[in-house]
């Protein structure tokens, strides 16, 4: 059974452009939760979300961000028009309940790096 | 408002010794408490967890208590080796909703 899955694993855009963020969940999970994690900062929540719904984007920034978990593939986090302050390590976790109250396993990240 | 805060943004502890990692939350419906582990490049993996009924959970070297009238939790690590260190988060959460994660505390064990 693999891990939760992100990919790419390393992302270079440059300012202006588009960076597209993919995680595939643990098989069986239907639960998938973004995280950011800033230099020299922790992890902040992002979004949570289940199959086809958005149940909670309250740590989302309100422009240029977005994400989906469409029925079939995986969960995109989509960033537009970049700057340098999205440059962070953004982690992607996945839980087969989405009660919160069980541990969410959580992939290796993709760095995204703005130049 | 942070809800969640490690006060402590590193620990430096000598191999064999404990290491005591704190953690403090404002929120009183988290009912679920989780402790992560993070090496450099890789994504945080669970640790250890407690709920909110009891007030100490082991699991070999690591103790987590949760002490709720302080709103205050610990991770006791004992004892420490040279591979614990890492950061180590806490994380709060309750029924339907999702975790809330603290800042994180570098943990260095020296040899």
């Amino acid at each position: 059974n693999a891990g939760v899955m992100q990919n790419p694993r390393h992302l270079v855009r440059r300012r202006g452009q588009e960076a597209r963020l993919r995680c595939s969940p643990m098989k069986g999970h239907s639960h998938v939760y973004w995280y950011r994690q800033l230099p020299e900062e922790g992890l902040k929540f992002m979004v949570y979300l289940q199959k086809e719904n958005i149940i909670d984007e309250s740590g989302m920034p309100k422009e240029r961000f977005s994400a989906e978990f469409p029925k079939e593939g995986p969960s995109i986090l989509r960033i537009q028009q970049v700057v340098r302050g999205d440059s962070a390590a953004y982690f992607c976790a996945s839980s087969p309940t989405g009660t919160g109250v069980t541990e969410a396993f959580f992939g290796q990240g993709t760095r995204l790096t703005v130049v | 408002d942070q809800q969640v805060k490690q006060n402590s943004p590193s620990l430096s502890v000598q191999e064999g010794r404990i290491s005591i990692l704190n953690c403090d939350y404002t929120n009183s419906m988290f009912d679920y408490f989780l402790w992560y582990k993070k090496y450099p490049a890789e994504g945080p993996t669970f640790l250890i967890s407690i709920s909110s009924i009891k007030d100490k959970n082991e699991d070999g070297r690591f103790t987590v208590f949760l002490n709720k009238s302080a709103k205050h939790l610990s991770l006791h690590i004992v004892p420490s080796q040279p591979g614990d260190s890492a950061v180590y988060f806490c994380a709060a959460g309750n029924a339907g909703n999702m975790l809330t994660f603290g800042g994180g505390t570098r943990l260095m064990v020296k040899p």
